[in-house]
């Protein structure tokens, strides 16, 4: 069946501009999260949505940063404002459950500000 | 703060050894602990979920244990291949309901 997928793959902005970040989970999939990887670093939590709902924003680095989903379907991250440190691999995952479920991973979004 | 130690951060290891790493986590409010292998310009893939203390779960080759009153889990591959060669990620879940993530043992297999 199809995969967790994540548009676009790559994406070049200048700084100060907004970028919106896509990702549709697996039908079914209740739980939905979004990471970012810096170069060099570990995967980051940003946050997660159970259904529509995401009970814990706090991973999000700035006011900047926003995320939504509707149903329990694509959720759309968006970073206003960038800044060269947004720079990274944005990873969507998604899952049955949260935490005990694992978790499935789109192939992530490559966000480059220059 | 809740920090998920992995060690080593990385190993070179020759086809056929077998190989083992650690991943450390809070012994408190523990509620599963999560192993992922990530490939190169691949997305990270799940290995295991064990929530039980004394869990132990196996994948072929790779096998996982875990030690939730110590806060530590390893995971074991018998005879590596070139094909193991990845990132291999833990990930700690809590009751806050996020998945913390070290930072990887980075695994090259060589032939």
């Amino acid at each position: 069946g199809a995969g967790v997928s994540q548009s676009p793959s790559n994406k070049v902005t200048e700084k100060g501009k907004d970028v919106e970040l896509r990702c549709d989970p697996i039908s079914g999939h209740t739980a939905l999260y979004w990471y970012r990887q810096r170069l060099g670093q570990g995967l980051e939590f940003l946050i997660y949505f159970q259904g529509n709902s995401a009970p814990d924003k706090s991973g999000l680095p700035s006011d900047r940063f926003s995320a939504e989903r509707t149903g329990e379907s694509v959720s759309t991250l968006t970073i206003q404002r960038t800044q060269q440190e947004d720079s990274a691999v944005y990873l969507c995952a998604s899952s049955l459950s949260r935490g005990f479920a694992e978790q499935y991973f789109g192939p992530g979004t490559r966000l480059t500000v220059t | 703060i809740l920090n998920v130690e992995q060690s080593p951060q990385s190993l070179h290891v020759q086809e056929g050894d077998s190989t083992n790493f650690t991943c450390s986590f809070p012994s408190s409010n523990f509620y599963a602990l999560h192993w992922y292998r990530w490939e190169t310009a691949k997305s990270p893939e799940a290995l295991f979920v064990m929530t039980l203390n004394g869990d132990e779960k196996k994948k072929g080759r790779i096998s996982a244990t875990l030690n939730t009153k110590e806060g530590y889990s390893y995971l074991y591959i018998k005879g590596s291949q070139p094909e193991d060669s990845a990132t291999y990620l833990c990930a700690f879940y809590n009751q806050g309901g996020k998945l913390i993530f070290g930072q990887g043992t980075e695994l090259s297999v060589k032939p």
